[in-house]
């Protein structure tokens, strides 16, 4: 059954702090792994990566992935309030498509 | 960027009756649409997949016959929630996946919050 596995299940910091979230997943046919953050609604889109090693960046976050140990980390720096949510990882198997989601980690940045 | 829509956004309704959920997307075509159940303080469970054309697939422990989906166009797949009990009250999140392409990313709708008295 395939696994996807997120640390820490939450954190506090404040402003201008770092923070780095972790995804480590078990799959049997891996085709892609997608960052999401969630606030009050559905999901938004941040990141896919595919291919290992390539680290992806928008703005003050990115994220990057290890197709050999099988896990991706999630960078947020110079923090700020407006990134307070729960970031999902959720990988994509190349049957069918489906996605199957982390228990999330949820981030809560404090002025 | 591409937007999905869920209508409607809340529902309250008494144990025994049928709350239809409607998923569509809103400048793409989605061959595929997945709907999704999120209970609080946890992640998104995978309830089906939704082919347009075709029966959708359930995943384990997910019953077709109280949760039926519709996929009757390249834009809109429904979801029922038949013969809803409090037990079915949750955050049902559907979303869709580009068709064209090699690879298209999942673009999710808002979310319908169910209650069920």
């Amino acid at each position: 059954e395939d696994k996807v596995v997120q640390s820490p299940l939450s954190l506090v910091v404040h402003e201008g702090d770092t923070v780095t979230l972790n995804c480590s997943y078990e799959v049997t046919n891996f085709r892609s792994l997608l960052w999401y953050k969630q606030e009050k609604k559905a999901p938004t889109f941040l990141f896919m990566l595919t291919s290992s090693g390539i680290e992806k960046k928008s703005g003050r976050l990115s994220s990057i992935l290890d197709k050999k140990e099988l896990f991706s980390i999630l960078n947020i720096t110079a923090t700020q309030t407006g990134d307070s949510a729960i970031y999902l990882c959720a990988v994509e198997e190349a049957a069918g498509n489906k996605l199957t989601f982390g228990g999330g980690t949820r981030v809560l940045v404090k002025p | 960027g591409a937007v999905v829509s869920q209508h409607p956004s809340w529902v309250i309704c008494k144990s025994g009756t049928s709350v239809k959920i409607e998923c569509r997307s809103l400048d793409f075509q989605a061959t595929t649409m997945f709907w999704y159940r999120q209970f609080p303080k946890q992640s998104l469970m995978l309830m089906a997949t939704s082919n347009e054309g075709s029966k959708a697939t359930y995943e384990q422990g997910v019953e077709k016959d109280k949760f039926l989906i519709n996929h009757a166009s390249l834009t809109l797949s429904t979801l029922t929630v038949t013969s809803a009990h409090p037990e079915d009250s949750s955050f049902y999140i559907c979303s869709a996946r580009e068709s064209s392409g090699p690879r298209g990313t999942q673009y999710f709708g808002p979310g319908t919050r169910l209650l069920v008295l």
